[in-house]
């Protein structure tokens, strides 16, 4: 079985600071793959950033990294400089072999002006 | 490019109705799923497919059936709507079960009275 934990239902950032949200997972499986999704309110799930398991340097893409701790079971996405837009639900994933991704509860981010 | 397309967006049945939710990408994609999403929640797999011909159930498959008679459709049948169907739901696509972001469709607004 696969898991994913978001432990913080609701996070508060000012503009242009950093913020971290939360994300661990559980699997038995060696090879698995780590996905961060953003929901805007319009709905549309937007694809952020991929960690696989045996990737040595934790993945950026812009103003998104992931903190990829292993040992942990940890995958914590930070956004960096925060602006009015990043203000949505954000969505930890796990892939696991064959099975589908499962998706954790979410975290609601509110960037402060 | 389309990408993922979904219809319809809203939708409202009364209970014991049956309906179809449309899905079809244009990316040649071999894996499509069917997530629904309640508030509040993160998204739960419903039913998945790997490949034209090829289906298999998710997390919450009941009540729900679905069929692949090609790469790019991939349908959700309703059998028998039941208020606690009452959901939002997700088509996405991918070149691949793992490691490969979902692209997903707008979502469809299903209310059951």
């Amino acid at each position: 079985a696969q898991k994913i934990t978001q432990t913080q239902p609701g996070m508060f950032v000012q503009e242009k600071e950093a913020v971290t949200l939360d994300c661990t997972y559980d699997t038995s499986d060696p090879s698995y793959g780590l996905f961060w999704y953003k929901q805007p309110s319009s709905g549309e799930m937007i694809f952020l950033i991929y960690q696989g398991s045996y990737d040595q340097q934790n993945a950026t893409e812009g103003r998104y990294s992931l903190n990829f701790q292993k040992a942990r079971k940890s995958a914590n996405l930070v956004i960096s400089a925060s602006q009015l837009g990043d203000s949505a639900m954000y969505f930890c994933a796990i892939s696991t072999g064959r099975r589908a991704l499962t998706f954790g509860s979410g975290t609601r981010l509110q960037v402060q002006p | 490019n389309a990408g993922v397309t979904q219809t319809p967006k809203f939708q409202v049945l009364k209970t014991g109705q049956s309906m179809t939710l449309q899905c079809a990408q244009d990316m040649n994609h071999e894996y499509m799923s069917w997530y629904r999403q309640d508030p509040g929640m993160g998204l739960r797999l419903i039913h998945y497919s790997v490949g034209a011909g090829i289906t298999d159930q998710g997390e919450v498959p009941n009540g729900y059936n679905v069929s692949r008679s090609t790469t790019e459709d991939f349908p959700l049948r309703l059998l028998s709507a039941a208020p606690s169907q009452t959901s939002v739901y997700f088509c996405a696509s991918s070149y691949s079960i793992q490691g490969a972001p979902l692209h997903f469709g707008n979502g469809t607004r299903l209310t059951v009275t």
